[in-house]
């Protein structure tokens, strides 16, 4: 069984500083890695997705991410932030027979002025 | 492409009563996902649908949950005898499934609060 552990709940920073949200995933198979954000009473929006091929993903909005399978994470960042990004980020596997998505409980992004 | 979309947005049941929400996917997307997200967490898969045969159901889904896509297009999801821990946000995601693709749209959910 897959399990995804997301270590912040909150990462609060200000605006045009660089942030990293961190995700780690559980599995013995091979998986497929997901971000997603989440804004105030919207549904989720995919953000970048890691399937195969190149490890560093980039995503809309100027997310990316970097694959490591050695350390078992996707840690998603971005060099420099706005208010706008003030969101919910999950980070998610999916079962590869499925495709259900298998989420971490969530990190707040909070940028301040 | 108008998106996914659910319906009703909000819904405020009394407590033993039964609620019924629905799911419109993406018109060409045979696959699709319903999730519980309760406050603070990231959302629960429940189950989910190719065409209109349910594939796999959580063992988060007793058996006051029941959900169904009669034509493989709109689906419903209906909880019978609601207890206030049925109270979450309820999202609905498709996608094109088998195809690489891989990713899943999801609509903007159903509050529920059972009081």
């Amino acid at each position: 069984a897959q399990s995804v552990t997301q270590l912040d709940s909150q990462v609060p920073v200000f605006e045009e500083a660089p942030v990293e949200l961190r995700c780690n995933y559980s599995s013995s198979v091979s998986v497929y890695l997901f971000w997603y954000v989440q804004y105030p009473n919207q549904g989720l929006q995919l953000l970048l997705k890691y399937l195969s091929g190149s490890t560093l993903v980039k995503g809309i909005n100027g997310f990316e991410a970097e694959f490591n399978k050695s350390q078992t994470s996707f840690h998603l960042r971005k060099p420099s932030v706005h208010i706008s990004d003030t969101a919910e980020y999950f980070c998610a596997v999916s079962d590869l027979n499925t495709d259900k998505l298998i989420f971490g409980t969530g990190t707040r992004l909070q940028v301040f002025p | 492409d108008t998106g996914v979309s659910q319906d009703p947005r909000h819904k405020i049941t009394k407590r033993g009563q039964n609620v019924t929400f629905r799911c419109d996917p993406i018109s060409e997307h045979n696959r699709l996902y319903w999730y519980r997200q309760t406050l603070g967490q990231g959302p629960e898969f429940l189950t989910y649908f190719q065409n209109e045969a349910q594939l796999e159901k959580s063992r988060l889904l007793s058996d006051r949950f029941s959900a169904e896509r009669p034509k493989g297009s709109f689906s419903t999801l209906e909880i019978q005898r609601t207890e206030q821990g049925d109270s979450a946000m309820y999202l609905c995601a498709s996608s094109l499934g088998g195809t690489g693709d891989l990713e899943q749209y999801f609509g903007p959910g159903t509050r529920l609060t059972v009081t």
